[in-house]
């Protein structure tokens, strides 16, 4: 069964102080994984597409990387307004047009 | 350009009660989404269309029904609410497959 793995749940950290969120996931095939960004109250905002191994993506103190097992999603010095939820999403080979989500990682920067 | 709207944004439903979400875009994407998300469940895709006219069931149907009629309108129904409905509900569209998703602002939803 298709599945994606968010960890951790919930992460605590100081403005500057660099950390990493993971995405792993078990699919038939991927065809891309995607990252996303949700604050309170509003819906998922696009932030990045991976769609093979060892590709990378950045944006801002923000980078993404896939590997063939997981992805990380990099954050570099934050600030308080890098605080929201990170999604991950994936999209497989199986022919579908569905998109399969992890449950997220509520991220708090505190300055 | 408004891209992905939903309405109402908010409603308080008794059990059984029937509504219609309404999700509309102005992006002329052939691909719309609805989706619940519950705290810890993440984003569970209801139905979903594929074009005007085609509608096809997601992971958690039951207790819903929708429908495309016109390309750029989603509607989602609850025929008769349930408290296991009290949701967020949020609409997206996507332009092609592979591509990222567009999601709208959202509907909190409230059976009691």
């Amino acid at each position: 069964e298709d599945q994606v793995t968010q960890s951790p749940e919930a992460l605590r950290l100081q403005e500057g102080e660099s950390s990493s969120l993971n995405c792993s996931y078990t699919v038939s095939g991927l065809r891309g994984l995607f990252w996303y960004r949700q604050d309170p109250g509003k819906g998922p905002e696009f932030l990045f597409t991976l769609y093979s191994a060892g590709e990378e993506k950045e944006k801002e103190r923000l980078k993404a990387t896939l590997t063939k097992k997981e992805s990380f999603l990099h954050i570099t010095a934050p600030k308080p307004e890098d605080s929201a939820t990170y999604l991950c999403a994936v999209q497989t080979t199986s022919g579908t047009y569905k998109y399969i989500f992890g449950t997220g990682t509520r991220l708090k920067v505190l300055a | 350009n408004a891209g992905v709207t939903q309405t109402p944004k908010f409603r308080v439903l008794k059990t059984g009660q029937s509504m219609t979400l309404l999700c509309a875009q102005d992006m002329n994407h052939e691909y719309m989404y609805w989706y619940r998300q519950d705290p810890g469940m993440g984003l569970r895709l209801i139905h979903y269309s594929v074009g005007e006219g085609t509608t096809a069931k997601g992971e958690v149907p039951d207790g819903y029904n929708v429908s495309r009629l016109k390309k750029q309108n989603f509607l989602l129904g609850l025929e008769s609410a349930a408290p296991s409905q009290t949701s967020v509900y949020f609409c997206a569209t996507l332009v092609g497959w592979g591509n990222e998703q567009f999601f709208g602002p959202g509907t909190r939803l409230t059976v009691l």
